[in-house]
């Protein structure tokens, strides 16, 4: 089925761990996007992408790092990882018209201890 | 300051009953507004949009939404709810500032509201 994939589903760290969650589109999309969702708070926008070797900063993006070398796949890493990292994050992408909306991923529960 | 709000954190609705999930928004000029639905353990699906014309837009699963510019709100309805439909709910913006013709327009979510059905 077309959509998008993430990898890990879920995740434990240890504070100071390092990490790198894999998202996976095959709608040949052009931007894509990494989203924290934490209870009360919705979802925040981390980092994003609108091309191949392209990324750019969202609202909440110290702690992470970004690489999208192919334009299928949108990696997120965590050098070195915190409890305030503890959430829920979900992928997405878009034909680059996002008013015809974003496919998310199914998402990738991480806890850091 | 909050670009879209969401009142309440839970709603609950017997089935077979109306119902509402509220939003608001608080920018100025015209913004393009979305709700968007998140099952148990899934991502996001996309519901409906509102970008210009007919302030009553129509989405999937029976669901609708009105956009009132005087009050700025986005609530999203349905006539009779399913208990099928019980999950949580967000609605997004787009921002007037973010609006372009490049294509990469960015959404900001509400916090969400959890929307329970009750058989």
């Amino acid at each position: 089925n077309a959509g998008v994939t993430q990898t890990p589903k879920f995740r434990v760290l240890k504070t100071g761990q390092s990490m790198t969650l894999l998202c996976a589109q095959d709608m040949n999309h052009e931007y894509m996007y990494w989203y924290r969702q934490d209870p009360g708070m919705g979802l925040r926008l981390i980092h994003y992408s609108v091309g191949e070797g392209t990324t750019a900063k969202g609202e909440v993006p110290d702690g992470y790092n970004v690489s999208r070398l192919k334009k299928q796949n949108f990696l997120l890493g965590l050098e070195s990882a915190a409890p305030s990292q503890t959430s829920v994050y979900f992928c997405a992408s878009s034909s680059g018209q996002v008013t015809y909306g974003y496919t998310f991923g199914s998402g990738t529960r991480l806890t850091v201890v | 300051a909050q670009s879209v709000a969401q009142p309440e954190d839970q709603v609950n609705v017997a089935e077979g009953n109306p119902l509402t999930v509220k939003c608001t928004y608080s920018v100025s000029g015209n913004p393009y507004l979305f709700w968007y639905v998140q099952y148990p353990n899934r991502g996001l699906q996309f519901l409906l949009k509102y970008i210009t014309g007919d302030n009553l837009v129509k989405g999937s699963y029976g669901f609708e939404a009105e956009f009132n510019k005087s009050q700025t709100s986005f609530h999203l309805k349905k006539p009779s709810a399913l208990v099928s439909d019980s999950a949580l709910y967000f609605c997004a913006v787009i921002l007037p500032g973010e609006i372009s013709n490049f294509g990469n327009e960015k959404l900001t979510f509400g916090p969400g509201t959890r929307l329970s059905i009750i058989p």
